[in-house]
């Protein structure tokens, strides 16, 4: 099993671009998450989905859209991206919502310019 | 609301001796308690948990935390420190009644020779 997977692994986009990350996980896993990591400020919470064909805001949503794609797939799309969005972003999964550990792709270490 | 605080940036062992890293948190029912491990450039791995049952629960790599109810604490710690320790750790906790999961800011773990 390849667990999480996030691609690409490295981006840089100038202010006002968009692009879409993705996320794909293999273990038949029901909820998936998206978070940033910003220096100092721990893992921040973008969007989440409980289950396929549901998502929900998490602490910072603003500046982003998600597709749960199907079971495997959650996707993170920036619409206009702005330098307050530089940062390295996780994505995760779960058996069912947060009861059960979350297990963490590699990561996305996004510049906007 | 839910909240989790890591107290210390920054842990310093010696190798072989014994460590310890903050969490406290606050929720309003009976929390769910998380700590995760990063190692640099990668995603976070899973340590161990408290859901419910014995307050000392056990972990990977020989960590373990206990979970005190009246302190609001979950504090890992581990007998024998290994330089191969050294990382960033996150603690995080959830209402059950909550949506997700919060992450504190993370401490990093420094074990010198």
């Amino acid at each position: 099993n390849a667990g999480v997977t996030q691609t690409p692994k490295f981006q840089v986009l100038k202010t006002g671009q968009s692009m879409t990350l993705q996320c794909a996980q293999d273990m038949n896993h029901n909820s998936m998450y998206w978070y940033r990591q910003d220096p100092g400020m721990g893992l921040r919470l973008i969007y989440y989905s409980a289950s396929e064909g549901t998502t929900d805001k998490g602490e910072v949503p603003n500046g982003y859209n998600v597709s749960r794609l199907n079971k495997r797939e959650f996707s993170l799309r920036l619409e206009s991206a702005a330098p307050s969005q530089t940062s390295v972003y996780f994505c995760a999964s779960s058996v069912f919502r947060e009861t059960d550990t979350q297990y963490f792709g590699p990561g996305t270490r996004l510049t906007v310019l | 609301a839910q909240s989790v605080a890591q107290p210390e940036d920054q842990v310093n062992v010696a190798e072989g001796n014994p460590l310890t890293v903050k969490c406290t948190y606050s929720v309003s029912g009976n929390p769910y308690l998380f700590w995760y491990v990063q190692y640099p450039n990668r995603g976070l791995q899973f340590l161990l948990k408290y859901i419910t049952g014995d307050n000392l629960v056990k972990g990977s790599y020989g960590f373990e935390a206990e979970f005190n109810k009246s302190q609001t604490s979950f504090h890992l710690k581990k007998p024998s420190a290994l330089v191969s320790d050294s990382a960033l750790y996150f603690c995080a906790v959830r209402d059950p009644n909550a949506g997700k999961s919060t992450f504190g800011d993370g401490t990093t773990l420094t074990v010198k020779p």
